[in-house]
């Protein structure tokens, strides 16, 4: 299994400013996603972050607005840019364990609840 | 483009009786099956994987069916107790990347 870290857990922004959320693994793991899970919503994939590649992003999703980094195979960050009140949602870290182990079995980190004002 | 449903929002049932979810896809044929459960503030932990030659799998009081003719998956929880309240959420596998695709989950409530 993995143990997934979020910061920070919450935050309440302002309109226009942009949110840097870090997620940390207690393990090195290639496959990193980033999700969106807006109230009342389901989850919806952002987009796959792997270690030493480009971000690859879903479709209604652009890199300006949600820049990713992905430095190591243990951390990684999402960034919402110029944000808006349509940007509040909570956002989610997932890794997928490298083949072996349970199959595409990913394990999630607790979130990050984003309000925008 | 594929569409995943889970038909029910909510269900609710007493202590002690099976609960029965259904999650419905379309656009897709998935060569797996995923549950997760997802508690309030928290992110989602994965249950049970049933891949598209398997008919059924258990685990403790959890049994996952799924029938790719009828492009459906049922969850069962027997003996269902309060503690299994929560939101149960399908998905698909898609692509070679293991992005998945969530249906919006079904909130079940255990009453004692």
């Amino acid at each position: 299994s993995a143990v997934i870290s979020q910061k920070p857990s919450r935050d309440i922004c302002q309109r226009g400013t942009s949110l840097t959320i870090q997620c940390q693994v207690d393990s090195q793991v290639t496959m990193m996603f980033w999700y969106r899970q807006q109230p009342g919503q389901s989850l919806t994939l952002i987009a796959t972050a792997n270690q030493g590649s480009e971000a690859t992003y879903e479709s209604g999703f652009v890199i300006d607005k949600f820049p990713i980094s992905r430095p190591n195979l243990t951390f990684s960050t999402l960034t919402v840019s110029n944000l808006s009140p349509e940007d509040s949602s909570i956002y989610l870290c997932s890794v997928e364990l490298p083949s072996g182990s349970s199959y595409n079995e990913q394990f999630f980190g607790p979130g990050t609840r984003l309000t925008v004002l | 483009s594929q569409k995943i449903e889970q038909n029910s929002e909510a269900l609710n049932i007493q202590e002690g009786k099976t609960a029965t979810l259904t999650c419905n896809y379309t656009n897709y044929s998935p060569a797996y099956l995923q549950w997760y459960r997802q508690d309030p503030g928290r992110g989602p932990v994965f249950l049970l994987l049933i891949r598209e030659n398997e008919k059924e799998k258990r685990k403790e009081r959890l049994k996952v069916t799924f029938d790719t003719t009828l492009k459906q998956s049922l969850f069962h929880i027997t003996a269902s107790q309060p503690a299994d309240s929560a939101t149960y959420l399908c998905a698909l596998v898609r692509g070679s990347q293991g992005n998945l695709i969530f249906g919006k989950g079904t909130k079940l409530s255990v009453k004692p």
